[in-house]
């Protein structure tokens, strides 16, 4: 199984901040990456598929980056509805999540 | 607009079997991938499994194998889940996440069914 780990896993942060949240992947799995974002209560959105690809709708202050076992989502100046927890997913060999990075207002 | 619909809330007994079911709308069923991913309260996401309707292949994460069993009704349009032998591990929200294919991401999702396992 390929075993997603992201960091950090708590992120303190301010509007207007640059953040960036990091996922690895235990072995290669190309730019077969996603990133969700999810709030309490409600079921995960998707953002970005094929490591970099934008979802449509999705706001281009998000972007993410990466190839082969190293990925990172950037949210540039961060605004109030981007607080949430953000998950990685892998989907080259079955499917798997990281452990997920609450964004919360410092 | 595509929809999927889950059934509601369910409360069970440790050793009962529960069956949760997903209803898609709004595309055409047979195209896609229908995945199960569960959330534990405060935890992350744990994929469970996944069908391809018109092929009628399933797969399982390996740490649900023998418990998690998924189909799907062509003719209503509706995915199920069942997990048997609860236990009290098992109190999560089950969603079900719509994929392309066996190789993409999730674009639509359920809007989650909790599932308590209590005594």
């Amino acid at each position: 199984d390929i075993q997603m780990t992201q960091s950090p896993s708590t992120l303190s942060a301010s509007v207007g901040d640059r953040v960036t949240i990091t996922c690895r992947a235990s072995q290669s799995i190309g730019i077969w990456l996603a990133w969700y974002q999810q709030k309490p209560g409600r079921a995960p959105k998707l953002l970005i598929s094929k490591a970099s690809t934008l979802e449509s709708g999705v706001t281009s202050r998000f972007s993410g980056s990466g190839s082969g076992t190293e990925f990172t989502l950037t949210i540039s100046s961060l605004q109030p509805d981007d607080f949430a927890t953000y998950y990685c997913q892998q989907y080259k060999s079955y499917l798997s999540f990281g452990q997920g990075t609450k964004l919360e207002i410092k | 607009q595509v929809q999927l619909v889950q059934s509601g809330a369910e409360v069970k007994k440790p050793g009962s079997s529960v069956m949760v079911s997903c209803k898609a709308s709004g595309d055409t069923f047979n195209k896609y991938v229908f995945n199960w991913v569960r959330q534990a309260p405060g935890q992350g996401l744990e994929w469970m499994g996944r069908i391809i309707p018109i092929l009628a292949v399933t797969d399982y994460a390996q740490i649900l194998q023998g418990r998690v069993t998924i189909t799907a009704d062509k003719s209503t349009s509706t995915a199920f889940m069942e997990l048997s032998a609860l236990r009290s591990e098992d109190t999560a929200v089950y969603y079900c996440a719509r994929g392309d294919n066996s190789m993409a991401p999730f674009d639509h999702w359920g809007q989650g069914t909790l599932v308590t396992v209590s005594s």
